[in-house]
């Protein structure tokens, strides 16, 4: 089975402060993907990788920062979080082409106070 | 307008009743279709890819309407276990990795 693990559930996080979500995938996908969920909104793509040190802007790339230093392991920073920020944020990985499936870490919600 | 619009619901159907999801996309040239299954507090699972000719499995159907650009599911005999929200996703801006797009997603509530 696939297995897709962010390193974090649960975050509470200040204003100002540098947040680093980490997500691992065991199934030696080349693509990686970082989402934000928030009611009403759906899934919103921050970040996508399809390649070690490769990246690129999804549709809300604002305010965060990826990297990608190793195939299985993807990163999104938040240089400094700001309330609106509170989010779920989600992993995801795939193979191939965008007809593949996407496999989903259980996801990290972090609130910014 | 959203790229890819969906009833949020809640649909409340009883138990063994049929229930049918339409989703709409704006991209005429999107060739991707799918319908994930996201439980309460849980990660969005793939449930069904969505072909030309429509596909079913066990009590899902999937169906896909180009000339009017939306996608269907229709779940036949609801048990309470289908009860989640059901997203609707499409590759919006033709080939591409970066290009899936989900929309805000339908909840589905079974009641006994």
């Amino acid at each position: 089975d696939v297995k897709v693990t962010q390193s974090s559930r649960y975050l509470v996080k200040r204003t100002g402060e540098k947040v680093f979500l980490e997500c691992v995938q065991d199934m030696d996908h080349e693509n990686m993907f970082w989402y934000r969920q928030d009611p009403g909104l759906g899934l919103r793509l921050i970040y996508f990788s399809y390649d070690v040190k490769m990246k690129e802007k999804g549709d809300i790339p604002e305010g965060y920062s990826v990297s990608r230093e190793k195939k299985e392991r993807f990163s999104l920073i938040l240089e400094s979080a700001s309330t609106n920020q509170t989010s779920m944020y989600l992993c995801a990985s795939s193979f191939g082409d965008n007809t593949r499936e996407l496999f989903f870490g259980e996801g990290s919600r972090l609130t910014v106070l | 307008r959203k790229e890819v619009e969906q009833d949020p619901g809640p649909f409340n159907v009883p138990e063994g009743a049929t229930v049918a999801f339409n989703c709409t996309y704006s991209n005429s040239a999107s060739q991707s279709f799918f319908w994930y299954r996201q439980d309460c507090r849980k990660e969005p699972k793939l449930l069904m890819s969505v072909y030309s000719s429509g596909n079913e499995d066990g009590r899902f159907t999937a169906q896909l309407n180009r000339a009017s650009q939306y996608i269907s599911l229709l779940i036949r005999d609801s048990k309470l276990s289908d009860s989640a929200t059901y997203l609707c996703v499409v590759n919006t801006r033709g080939t591409g990795r970066r290009a899936l797009t989900f929309g805000s997603g339908t909840r589905l509530q079974v009641q006994p």
